[in-house]
């Protein structure tokens, strides 16, 4: 059972659009729901984060919107630039359950110049 | 942040052979984690190891297939035993740095032939 769900599977987006990622959780005891960037030969790194009581966060061009009642939140990268074309990976983290990342099936995202 | 230095970066197998990974952190932290991804695909959580105790594994996996070891708080070791061509994956480390920010290594990409 996959428990965070994510679209589209691929992204390809104009130097200065926006890129927008969906994700959706079944879980309702999930705790905090961070985002991931991972570049090609490299581990996945914390892009922003945000807790469930909390409908948006923003760093930079990054913004993550949170719908707690309709389980989904979603990713946008505003402004988007050719060095932000790799895979993002939403997850769910679950104190009580160990720690454990619960990641969703990522998004590959290319920035045409 | 914390660096997680993982090794070898890469390497190549004969079936039926083991190899041992070895994920270093530049801090000590209590929980530290192996995942398996194959290119182009999402994280698959391998086992929890904490410092003290024995590792704790996910569905699916086993201690006889992926035997892991947890000296101390900074080091923990990866085996992947008795290869086979399916095997073949990316494994990366993780590590709990901060109350909900996890550091990957960069990974292992491992070739089983």
């Amino acid at each position: 059972q996959q428990q965070v769900k994510q679209s589209p599977q691929s992204l390809i987006v104009q130097k200065g659009g926006i890129s927008i990622i969906n994700c959706a959780y079944e879980n309702t005891a999930f705790d905090y729901f961070p985002w991931y960037q991972q570049f090609p030969g490299k581990g996945p790194a914390l892009l922003i984060a945000i807790r469930p009581d909390v409908s948006e966060k923003k760093e930079g061009r990054f913004t993550i919107s949170f719908n707690k009642s309709a389980k989904q939140f979603s990713l946008h990268i505003m402004d988007s630039q050719p060095g932000d074309s790799a895979t993002y990976f939403c997850a769910a983290i679950r104190k009580a359950a160990g720690n454990k990342l619960t990641f969703g099936g990522g998004t590959r995202v290319l920035v045409k110049p | 942040s914390a660096v997680i230095s993982q090794k070898p970066s890469r390497d190549i197998c004969q079936r039926g052979t083991s190899l041992t990974i070895q994920c270093q952190v530049d801090s000590q932290v209590t929980m530290m984690f192996w995942y398996r991804q194959q290119p182009g695909q999402s994280l698959t959580l391998i086992a929890t190891a904490n410092q003290g105790s024995e590792a704790t594994y996910e569905s699916g996996f086993v201690i006889d297939k992926f035997p892991i070891s947890r000296p101390n708080l900074t080091f923990s070791t990866l085996t992947v035993s008795n290869m086979s061509p399916e095997d073949s994956s990316i494994y990366l480390c993780s590590a709990l740095t901060g109350y909900y920010g996890y550091t990957f290594g960069s990974g292992t990409r491992l070739t089983v032939v």
